[in-house]
């Protein structure tokens, strides 16, 4: 099945640090999610991505989706303590109606004050 | 406008036991998908469903399933639980499927 690597796996860095991690397939995906997920709590969408090449910002998050569609990026620039937790790429290609997500492990993100 | 709703938060069961847990979708979204999250496996897809039809399923065993109303609220049950089966269970949201899912607190289940 689809594989996605997620890298890192854990950041510790010093607040208004900036911040990047990325995400790559042995398959191609036609959207490319973020997402963040606090202790406890359900994963909350940042950034959908829809084509290749795209680059989108929210904020003081950008991510990219990869010009061969089997990798994406998000960079969080100027870090704060609440952008601790845990993010996640996943992957979504919608082919005959298949829209379930693959989703990377995981990259741990601690931020110190 | 409200978010995706699982009920309940937490749960705990003992084995052999079985467990429905619930969700209610963003307004106007069709389609609803489940997701298991554990420590070991990360997020595992269960399975999607669209207008009351099971659309996708993951690589679960049958003691797992689920099913969709009219009014789109989708429910999931696990029969003869197992130690394995304790995880957060997620509840994703969508328009059609395709595109931004939005995902519930989700259920967290202990087995013991």
């Amino acid at each position: 099945g689809q594989q996605l690597n997620q890298s890192p796996q854990s950041m510790f860095i010093q607040e208004g640090e900036d911040v990047s991690m990325n995400c790559t397939s042995s398959s191609i995906f036609n959207t490319w999610l973020w997402y963040k997920q606090d202790p406890g709590e359900g994963p909350v969408l940042l950034i959908a991505l829809y084509k290749a090449g795209e680059l989108t910002s929210n904020g003081r998050l950008t991510a990219q989706f990869g010009i061969t569609r089997k990798d994406s990026f998000l960079n969080i620039s100027a870090s704060i303590p609440s952008d601790v937790g845990i993010y996640f790429c996943a992957g979504q290609y919608s082919g005959g109606s298949n829209y379930k997500l693959t989703f990377g492990k995981g990259t741990l993100l601690t931020v110190n004050p | 406008k409200a978010g995706v709703t699982q009920t309940p938060r937490y749960l705990i069961k003992t084995r052999g036991q079985q467990v429905t847990l619930s969700c209610s979708p963003i307004s106007g979204h069709r389609s609803v998908s489940w997701y298991q999250q554990t420590p070991g496996q990360g997020l595992q897809f269960l399975f999607e469903y669209f207008s009351e039809t099971q659309r996708n399923k993951g690589n679960f065993p049958g003691r797992f399933s689920g099913r969709q109303f009219s009014n789109s609220r989708s429910e999931m049950n696990v029969s003869t639980l197992e130690l394995g089966d304790s995880a957060l269970y997620l509840c994703a949201s969508s328009y059609e499927g395709a595109g931004e899912l939005f995902f519930g607190e989700g259920s967290r289940l202990t087995v013991l």
